[in-house]
């Protein structure tokens, strides 16, 4: 069964630095791999999309990374700013799983002025 | 750009009604979720469907039942309201090459 991780849970950094984020993944047969924000008491909103065919994805000041040799994907946030502050989860959508996703536990990310 | 739309942001109910829960998307997409978050245990999978009149149980069915009469709309029913079931629910629609999350709706149970 896939399992996703994403570690640390937390993070906390201060304004202009650079983010790193990890998400780890047990079964290599992935169709892709998504990236979420979430803001406080509100729904998902998709950041990124890597197809497992695919090393990268960039938008903006966002970059994802994939290994899927691995099990593993970096987002990546450059100059980080307090706007930037909400909880990110990865999720995969397996090749088990058709087309249900498997979600990681999220880390939640503070940007200090 | 895709659009869910959950149609309450916050709904307060009472034990023992019963309650629905409206989604409704706008890119013909086949693929609707539903899923609950609650703080500690992540995102769970309550009920998904591949097509209209085709419904599949998640991972937390019990206690819940859904509705797909049209292809953008999937339903979320609480045919019994209970104090356990007072969470964050969201829904999502999309194709295998991503999906798009509805706002969510807070439910409270009281």
């Amino acid at each position: 069964k896939q399992e996703v991780t994403q570690i640390p849970a937390a993070l906390s950094v201060p304004e202009g630095e650079n983010l790193v984020l990890n998400c780890s993944f047990t079964d290599s047969a992935i169709y892709n791999l998504q990236w979420f924000r979430q803001d406080p008491g509100k729904g998902l909103t998709s950041l990124l999309l890597i197809q497992s065919s695919q090393r990268e994805q960039t938008s903006g000041r966002l970059n994802a990374s994939l290994d899927k040799s691995s099990g593993r994907s970096t987002l990546y946030i450059a100059a980080s700013q307090p706007g930037d502050s909400a909880t990110y989860l990865c999720a995969v959508r397996g090749v088990a799983a058709g087309n249900k996703l498997t979600f990681g536990g999220g880390t939640r990310v503070l940007v200090k002025p | 750009d895709v659009k869910v739309t959950q149609s309450s942001r916050y709904l307060v109910k009472r034990t023992g009604e019963k309650v629905f829960l409206e989604c409704v998307q706008d890119m013909d997409h086949e693929n609707m979720f539903w899923y609950r978050q609650d703080p500690g245990l992540g995102l769970r999978l309550i009920y998904f469907s591949y097509d209209v009149k085709m419904k599949e149980k998640g991972d937390i069915p019990e206690g819940y039942s859904v509705s797909r009469e049209k292809k953008e709309r999937f339903s979320l029913i609480l045919e019994s309201a209970s104090t356990n079931q007072t969470s964050m629910y969201l829904c999502a629609s999309g194709t295998g090459d991503g999906y798009t999350f509805g706002s969510g709706t807070r439910l409270t149970v009281v």
